[in-house]
């Protein structure tokens, strides 16, 4: 049971260039999260996916877009990368709206020069 | 505006102390606080809350919700180095969503 993985772990990507950074559960969860995190920022939301087919905006969206591909997976894409976007991101899932008990990957450390 | 406010921001102790970590919120229909350690890596889980004045403990960590008072705290007796970390609280109201505060950034010191 690996609980939420994401790849990659480490990225470094020059401005204006593209990638998705990919995060799985199997958990069977049904809400999926993407955050980033910044230093004295605590944890933003970037988007969320309530359920497979549905996706919403967090508190910091633009820039990015985001793929519930089905109940396991959750992609984000950064379509044109630019130096704010520098950040550690993170992936999180939970079973309901009923439990927010939210379950973190491991990170992923993205620099854009 | 939905907020999570932690204080303090940092705290420095030495081993055998007792801390206190503060969380205060505003959130829309509050449902649940959650209590998060991140040490070098990803938030782990540590508690969930919902019920005013129910204290849940384990082990040296110990945390209780006052939703009168809209706050939390959570307290750790005993430190140890291993207890250095962020504390990450966070609030969910309405929605999915975890509204998180900035933590607290606890060091010990042998």
């Amino acid at each position: 049971n690996a609980g939420v993985t994401q790849t990659p772990k480490f990225q470094v990507l020059k401005t204006g260039q593209s990638m998705t950074l990919q995060c799985a559960q199997d958990m069977n969860h049904n809400s999926m999260y993407w955050y980033r995190q910044d230093p004295g920022m605590g944890l933003r939301l970037i988007y969320y996916s309530a359920s497979e087919g549905t996706t919403d905006k967090g508190e910091v969206p633009n820039g990015y877009n985001v793929s519930r591909l089905n109940k396991r997976e959750f992609s984000l894409r950064l379509e044109s990368a630019a130096p704010s976007q520098t950040s550690v991101y993170f992936c999180a899932s939970s079973s309901s709206r009923v439990s927010y008990e939210q379950y973190f990957g491991p990170g992923t450390r993205l620099t854009v020069t | 505006e939905d907020k999570v406010v932690q204080s303090p921001l940092s705290l420095v102790v030495h081993e055998g102390d007792t801390v206190t970590l503060n969380c205060s919120y505003e959130v829309t229909n509050f449902r649940s606080l959650l209590w998060y350690k991140q040490e070098k890596k990803a938030p782990t889980f540590l508690f969930m809350l919902t019920s005013s004045g129910i204290e849940k403990k384990s082990g040296r960590l110990s945390s209780i919700l006052d939703k009168k008072e809209l706050f939390s705290i959570l307290n750790i007796t005993a430190t140890q180095t291993g207890d250095s970390a962020v504390y990450l609280c966070a609030v969910g109201g309405d929605t999915d969503k975890l509204i998180f505060g900035t933590g607290t950034r606890l060091q010990v010191f042998p």
